[in-house]
């Protein structure tokens, strides 16, 4: 099957400050990767939609100018958590696009704790 | 969109016992899958199921595209199989995937 790597896994960072997180498709390319967030006890919801070379899109109620989405490659997608807070705080998780193989390929996911 | 439901919300076995995960959608999907996401977080595919049955040693899945809903089979529970199940589906694989409220499995020695 495919491979969606995230990095990093778990990041404790201080409230203000910004947090990239990033995700590379590692056997294939990907035109479209998804981010999506969980609260705890909670279901995984989407965030936005990124698309190589162009705009993300993003999911109503996402703050587009607090989580920035860059997708500079057919490999890598990176979302930026800008001035982090508390509030901040979940579980964040990206998923590519395979194209061919049309099951859902995720990440690792990252565990972000803002303090 | 497509509505999920899953059911039960929680559930709480004894270890070697049987359970019956179920997943209800309210319109036609091309694709479904279970997942089983463990206490670090980390979201392991167990079945991609469309439609038809499959195993995989102690799990197995069922789905009944026409009549909309999903089974994941748990036999002969282990306390590693606790965690949340997700059904998750997506028309097609440009599409975002849209995850089920999830059933919460505790496995008890």
């Amino acid at each position: 099957g495919a491979v969606v790597s995230q990095h990093p896994s778990r990041v404790i960072c201080k409230s203000g400050t910004s947090v990239k997180i990033e995700c590379r498709s590692l056997d294939f390319q990907a035109t479209t990767m998804f981010w999506y967030r969980q609260f705890p006890k909670q279901s995984l919801m989407l965030m936005a939609t990124s698309n190589e070379g162009s705009k993300a899109t993003y999911e109503q109620g996402v703050e587009k100018d607090k989580f920035l989405i860059n997708h500079a490659s057919l490999t890598l997608s990176t979302l930026t958590v800008t001035s982090a807070h508390p509030e901040d705080s979940s579980f964040y998780i990206c998923s590519a696009d395979h194209r061919v193989n049309t099951e859902a390929f995720f990440g690792q996911g990252t565990r972000l704790t803002v303090v | 969109g497509i509505q999920v439901e899953q059911s039960p919300p929680d559930l709480i076995l004894q270890e070697g016992a049987n359970s019956t995960l179920r997943c209800n959608f309210s319109d036609s999907v091309n694709n479904l899958q279970w997942f089983h996401q463990n206490p670090w977080g980390q979201l392991i595919n167990l079945f991609y199921i469309p439609s038809g049955t499959k195993q995989n040693g102690r799990l197995s899945a069922t789905t009944v595209a026409t009549e909309r809903y999903s089974l994941l089979y748990i036999s002969s529970s282990q306390t590693t199989d606790s965690g949340v199940y997700f059904c998750a589906m997506h028309k097609t694989s440009y599409d975002k995937v849209i995850f089920g409220p999830g059933t919460s499995l505790s496995v008890i020695p």
